[in-house]
């Protein structure tokens, strides 16, 4: 079992739909949970970032964290075909020289 | 524009050469880190250094070695390439916390490798 899972989709949404974004993980260990942006052949941007559990919003953009069930959503509401790309979920644990883990990532198409 | 820079971008060798990629972390940032991202495994963590040390080390081939020098910048050496060394190469930067890190990493833009 990997210690993150997140489905490589490709999904595809129509202009201006609210998307959602998950990722499990099966370490408890993990306090800081990150969702990363990556255009076709760019470096991941880092574009929200939550410790321990909660939301965060940031524009169209909503970060959840649910650790009881091990589980990370990121909604973007009002999608635009500029949210194309792939989202990166990742997390790591306040541990000295404790690796990022990061999800596959998942595809995201929006159509105009 | 993450203020990591990579070099080269792009790489062209053949099966068994050595290379060797280079990172320079955001100006103030201690901790330098490499990945390697490919179609079938994802973005894999390989090493970290923090101010000239090696923190972490994930999943990276013996035939792979990485270094931080004393003006932070980092350098990944890769040795007796195979084909499925084709990958794009990440170095990535952050402020190193006393006690691990947040996982808040700035990224390069890349350096593709294709080996023929």
């Amino acid at each position: 079992q990997k210690e993150v899972e997140q489905d490589p989709g490709p999904l595809s949404v129509p202009e201006g739909a609210i998307v959602s974004l998950n990722c499990t993980y099966s370490n408890s260990a993990f306090q800081y949970f990150m969702w990363y942006r990556q255009y076709s052949r760019k470096g991941p941007e880092l574009l929200m970032y939550t410790y321990s559990s909660g939301n965060k919003e940031d524009g169209r953009f909503t970060a959840q964290v649910d650790k009881s069930s091990k589980y990370i959503s990121l909604f973007i509401r009002d999608s635009q075909p500029s949210d194309s790309a792939t989202y990166l979920c990742a997390m790591s644990a306040n541990t000295g020289g404790f690796k990022t883990i990061f999800g596959a990532g998942t595809r995201l198409f929006v159509k105009a | 524009d993450s203020g990591v820079t990579q070099t080269p971008k792009h790489l062209i060798t053949a099966t068994g050469q050595r290379v060797t990629l280079r990172c320079s972390p955001r100006s103030g940032d201690l901790s330098v880190y490499w990945y390697q991202q490919s179609l079938d495994q994802g973005l894999q963590f390989l090493i970290q250094y923090y101010n000239g040390e090696e923190r972490a080390k994930g999943n990276i081939l013996e035939r792979f070695s990485a270094q931080q020098f004393p003006d932070l910048h980092s350098e990944l050496n890769l040795s007796s390439l195979e084909l499925g060394d084709s990958a794009l190469y990440f170095c990535a930067s952050s402020v190193q916390r006393d006690r691990g890190n947040t996982g808040e990493l700035f990224f390069g833009e890349g350096s593709r490798l294709t080996v023929l």
